[in-house]
């Protein structure tokens, strides 16, 4: 079975810290991977889509991929209180438009 | 603004009672999709449709059911709710570009009594 799974949380770090979430994927053939953050009682919230090996940077995110090693992690630079969510890691598998999607690490952001 | 609408934004209903939800977009986008999602939970692919072609994911209940009238709006239905059917509905539609981004809507939060 094709599966994403995340590091377990919940994540607690301090106001102004870098927070690190990780995914991994098994299916090789994945071509797009995507960061959604949820508040609680909310919907996802697309905050970034990265498709080539390497970093990509947005404001204070940062997604980094490795196809080869089918891993892909979110960096959030000087965490705030405001980014105290979930964050769900999805992959697309069998490279079509469905998404599998990891359970999600609970962010805290103490201040 | 484009935009995934949903509603009603919370939904109450008795056992076994027939509820219908509705998701509407503006985003014009091909592939329009319903999930389930429970507490701590990742959501949960109930079925799709990309145009008018209905992809139903093989653990879905028969209990569950959607309907596609156009583009713009998709609707799922529960034909007999039990108490485990409480849970939040997402809608999320995607384009059909190499991007397959999904963009969900707010959701309707199913109570079942």
């Amino acid at each position: 079975q094709k599966e994403v799974e995340q590091n377990s949380g919940p994540l607690s770090v301090p106001e102004g810290a870098i927070a690190s979430l990780n995914c991994t994927y098994s299916d090789r053939v994945s071509q797009s991977f995507f960061w959604y953050r949820q508040y609680s009682g909310k919907s996802p919230e697309l905050i970034m889509s990265i498709y080539s090996n390497g970093d990509k940077e947005d404001g204070r995110f940062t997604a980094q991929l490795n196809k080869a090693s089918q891993y892909v992690s979110l960096l959030i630079r000087d965490s705030q209180p405001s980014d105290s969510a979930t964050y769900l890691c999805a992959v697309n598998m069998d490279n079509d438009y469905k998404l599998s999607f990891g359970a999600g690490t609970t962010v805290t952001v103490r201040a | 603004d484009a935009m995934v609408i949903q509603n009603p934004r919370y939904q109450v209903t008795q056992f076994g009672k027939p509820v219908t939800l509705s998701c509407s977009q503006t985003l014009n986008h091909n592939v329009m999709y319903w999930y389930q999602q429970k507490s701590s939970q990742a959501p949960k692919l109930l079925f799709h449709y990309y145009d008018k072609d209905f992809n139903n994911e093989a653990d879905t209940p028969d209990n569950f059911q959607s309907r596609r009238p156009n583009t713009s709006f998709c609707f799922l239905d529960i034909r007999s709710p039990g108490l485990g059917d409480a849970a939040m509905y997402l809608c999320a539609t995607s384009g059909t570009g190499n991007s397959y981004e999904q963009y969900f809507g707010p959701g309707t939060r199913l109570t079942v009594t």
